[in-house]
């Protein structure tokens, strides 16, 4: 059974710096074609992708997000961790880690329920 | 990147009935690579539908999905209960991978 959790503050000041941890089970990130990105979804607004890691450790990102963005993974724990550095309000947002079972173009399989992050002081 | 245009953007609809749900893209989606996700509140989205119209697993076949190039359909053929949700296309085949906003399915 394949699951994904993400984890994080749910507040953070702007120009801080936002880390979410994405723990997932049921499939090993060092299996060829598995993937786990990064996902957000702000107050009514439309879902937007930030990143992506593969299972070669290859990282993707959002062009216009690049210089404020870092993935990772930790194989051993089963776990992705996504930096965001100098948060606005405008990055208030719910984040999902999602994962992708088939390389870098597929579908996400699977999704966490989401965390979201408020942006205030 | 490419838009994706979703309509309506709410459709009212009761149990039983046919619902048809319409992706349009900005240019034309590579190789089909368009997916349809459900989602619903405090729940983790839902793959439904990728490679335009293959289902995933478990999925039930009232849900089919249909088209290319710049016009997509999500169909479900009889409503259930449950179906009442937010659906959203996405493209996966160029970058960035972009969604469309959005068709929220109510209850009539």
């Amino acid at each position: 059974q394949v699951t994904l959790r993400e984890s994080g503050p749910a507040l953070v000041e702007p120009t801080q710096t936002l880390t979410l941890t994405c723990t997932f089970s049921g499939f090993s990130l060092s299996s060829n074609g598995m993937c786990v990105s990064w996902v957000r979804q702000p107050p009514g607004k439309a879902l937007e992708w930030l990143a992506l890691i593969d299972w070669d450790d290859d990282k993707y990102y959002r062009t216009y997000l690049k210089t404020r963005l870092t993935i990772s993974k930790d194989t051993s724990k089963n776990q992705v961790v996504f930096t965001m550095t100098n948060m606005d309000p405008v990055d208030t947002a719910t984040y999902y880690c999602a994962r992708l079972s088939a390389g870098t173009t597929s579908p996400f399989d699977f999704w966490g329920q989401g965390t979201l992050v408020t942006v205030s002081s | 990147e490419i838009v994706l245009t979703q309509s309506p953007g709410t459709l009212s609809l009761s149990p039983g009935e046919r619902a048809t749900l319409s992706c349009r893209a900005s240019q034309s989606v590579t190789a089909r690579y368009l997916a349809w996700y459900q989602h619903k509140p405090g729940q983790a989205p839902r793959l439904l539908i990728y490679g335009a119209s293959t289902r995933a697993t478990g999925i039930p076949d009232r849900f089919s999905g249909s088209g290319s190039g710049t016009d997509f359909t999500l169909t479900i053929s009889r409503l259930e209960p449950e179906d009442f949700a937010v659906y959203y296309c996405q493209q996966y085949g160029s970058s960035p991978r972009t969604f469309g906003q959005g068709t929220k399915l109510e209850i009539k």
